[in-house]
């Protein structure tokens, strides 16, 4: 079975930093492209950004497009997000997801992320 | 950029009853490359049908998706308990991904 573990959430002031991570188990990691979908608060959903299985091909939402960055590390089996210069609007609960062909077939538990001063 | 807008926003039903969930694309979606996913309060989304059409692993077969260009639907049928939820289509066509808003399934 397929398990998504994210971890790194928190409240965080405006302009801060932040590096969530998601652990990977039950798959072939280093065969899959993986993502980041938040949700911020009573809200809908919302891609944030997608990346290959060799670390090369990176794409994202426009709203987080230079602040936020993919990274991955297949030998650990993880996923990371470093967010960089937090909004109050970035808050929401980031969900890790597998990507395959753009299809979020799996899905983590979230993670919860609050920028407030 | 491809908005989805799903209707109704909000569907009252009752346990064995039939509900019908639409998805309109502001644009053609490419290869029916739509999925539709179910989440329930407090939980990560769960994916039920990709492409469409096709259900995902473990998916009862009363969850059946139907579509294509620019109109999808997701239809339940016999609502079960576990079925009131919230559900999302996607788009997988072209980037950015997009979701519509989302339908609440309540009793």
């Amino acid at each position: 079975e397929v398990y998504l573990v994210e971890s790194g959430g928190g409240t965080v002031q405006p302009g801060s930093s932040l590096r969530l991570s998601c652990s990977a188990s039950g798959f072939t990691f280093y065969n899959y492209w993986v993502a980041w979908v938040r949700q911020a608060p009573g809200k809908g959903l919302e891609w944030v950004g997608s990346i290959d299985q060799h670390d090369n091909e990176k794409y994202y939402v426009d709203s987080v497009q230079g602040r936020f960055i993919l990274s991955r590390d297949n030998a650990d089996r993880s996923l990371y997000l470093q967010m960089n210069h937090l909004r109050a609007e970035d808050t929401a609960i980031y969900y890790c997801v597998r990507d395959t062909f753009g299809v979020f077939d799996s899905w983590g538990q979230g993670t919860l992320v609050t920028v407030s001063s | 950029e491809i908005v989805l807008t799903q209707s109704p926003g909000t569907l009252s039903a009752s346990p064995g009853e039939r509900a019908t969930l639409s998805c309109r694309a502001s644009q053609s979606v490419g290869g029916n490359n739509l999925a539709w996913y179910q989440q329930k309060s407090g939980q990560g989304p769960r994916l039920l049908i990709y492409d469409a059409s096709n259900r995902a692993a473990g998916i009862p077969d009363r969850f059946s998706g139907s579509g294509s260009g620019t109109d999808f639907t997701l239809t339940i049928n016999r609502l079960g308990p576990d079925d009131f939820a919230v559900y999302y289509c996607q788009q997988y066509d072209s980037l950015p991904r997009t979701f519509g808003q989302g339908t609440k399934v309540e009793v």
